[in-house]
């Protein structure tokens, strides 16, 4: 049980395009969800927390138009890294809660913006 | 603000020896505290979750302790095994009304020599 699942787990694009990556509770329903981001050989940083059917909020130093994040439903939660750029490239991390428990993580989202 | 240290930041032992990983933070209203594991590449694997009222947790070779008063707790891994080479990292959990996030330690490399 409690398991995350991140779409895709490796992208490849062109610096300005914009990606989506999904991240998918599956057998739970989440009422929020977490989205962090890890630079190579360095920790887990969070991005921002994001409840079902409202706006996310975000850390400080992390902008909010250029990382849309969107969560729908109970089990799906959307982060899209608009207008990419090469030092966006990093390794992005969801995680899911069921009401203020333990977050359950995802396996990751690789990408690589050149 | 929380913050999470964790020493060493690597680690390498021979097959059979006792791990001790240490992890320290600073503000002691903490809600829990969780160990993971994480392959290089991969995802997060939680080994064990320790909430605020208690001391300690076991799991197999794995055992790790809280003292919330002194800020600390150590994760030790008992007679390692090359298969346990990875990067540890311990995760804070503050109270529930902050939501249950997550602060990161940036974790220790450990390497197992067979």
């Amino acid at each position: 049980g409690a398991v995350v699942s991140q779409h895709p787990s490796r992208v490849i694009c062109k610096s300005g395009t914009s990606v989506k990556i999904e991240c998918r509770s599956l057998d739970f329903q989440a009422t929020t969800m977490f989205w962090y981001r890890q630079f190579p050989k360095q920790s887990l940083m969070l991005m921002a927390t994001s409840n079902e059917g409202s706006k996310a909020t975000y850390e400080q130093g992390v902008e909010k138009d250029k990382f849309l994040i969107n969560h729908a439903s109970l089990t799906l939660s959307t982060l899209t890294v608009t207008s990419a750029h090469p030092e966006d490239s990093s390794f992005y991390i969801c995680s899911a809660t069921p009401l203020w428990e333990t977050q359950y993580f995802g396996p990751g989202t690789r990408l690589l913006v050149l | 603000k929380q913050e999470v240290t964790q020493i060493p930041a690597a680690l390498s032992v021979p097959e059979g020896e006792n791990l001790v990983l240490n992890c320290s933070f600073t503000d002691s209203a903490i809600y829990n505290l969780q160990w993971f594991r994480q392959d290089p590449g991969k995802g997060l694997t939680s080994l064990l979750l320790i909430q605020s009222s208690q001391r300690e947790q076991t799991s197999g070779r794995l055992n790790a302790s809280l003292d919330k008063s002194s800020g600390r707790s150590t994760l030790y891994i008992a007679a390692s095994q090359p298969g346990d080479s990875a990067t540890y990292l311990c995760a804070v959990g503050m109270i529930k009304a902050a939501g249950n996030k997550l602060t990161f330690g940036g974790g220790t490399r450990v390497l197992v020599k067979p």
